[in-house]
């Protein structure tokens, strides 16, 4: 699997969009971008994942660069809600497995 | 409505016992795992099944023997029980053919005394 360099934490106002960039250059063709999060004493939760187009659901947006080899996850309007450790992970879109690494502590301040 | 349940929440045992984590998912999928966190907060796969069939087995120990009696349930039994067993373990169910979008049950904190 690529392996993924994510800050170790960032902060970011409530109401204010929190961008969390992720760096994944050794990135295959195959391979996509997937987004958790874990909220403090709670199990992981699927964000949203992409190959080459930015992708926006719900919950956030990921851009991907066109080479693929960085994307960010952006939360458009930040909540208390959204404290969490945000992992990067890339993985093939075929029967494999997530490797969490050690993400992006994000914390949402008032 | 929840998804992905585990029994117990909390689980505090000796060391040489042998203890069981039940997981139940109602989402209908087909595949189940599971993920053991340690002190350090990393988050390793430990099994994956699909169709009641062991998929992934991530050199784990074979005091733990993960069992599945149909699709929805993925239950994890230890035996011999040691100190570093202690942590938190996570089940996860997803459909095959979108594997790496797994629902997370809320995690079992085992601790081995």
């Amino acid at each position: 699997d690529a392996k993924t360099t994510q800050p170790t934490s960032m902060d970011c106002a409530e109401g204010r969009a929190a961008n969390l960039p992720c760096n994944h250059s050794t990135i295959s063709g195959n391979e996509y971008v997937y987004w958790y999060r874990q909220i403090h004493s709670q199990g992981p939760q699927y964000i949203i994942h992409g190959l080459k187009n930015n992708e926006t659901n719900e919950m956030a947006s990921l851009i991907i660069t066109e080479d693929r080899k960085s994307s960010t996850l952006i939360l458009p309007h930040a909540t208390l809600r959204d404290t969490a450790v945000y992992y990067c992970i890339v993985s093939p879109g075929t029967a494999s497995k997530l490797t969490f690494g050690t993400g992006t502590r994000l914390q949402v301040t008032l | 409505d929840t998804a992905v349940s585990q029994t117990p929440k909390y689980l505090v045992t000796q060391m040489g016992n042998d203890k069981s984590i039940k997981c139940e998912q109602n989402l209908g999928h087909d595949t189940m795992y599971w993920y053991k966190q340690d002190s350090k907060k990393f988050l390793k796969i430990m099994f994956s099944y699909n169709n009641k069939e062991l998929i992934i087995n991530e050199t784990v120990p074979n005091r733990f023997s993960p069992k599945s009696p149909d699709k929805a349930h993925l239950n994890l039994h230890i035996n011999s029980l040691e100190l570093g067993d202690s942590a938190v373990y996570f089940c996860a169910s997803s459909q095959w053919d979108r594997f790496n979008e797994q629902y997370f049950g809320p995690g079992t904190r085992l601790t081995v005394t």
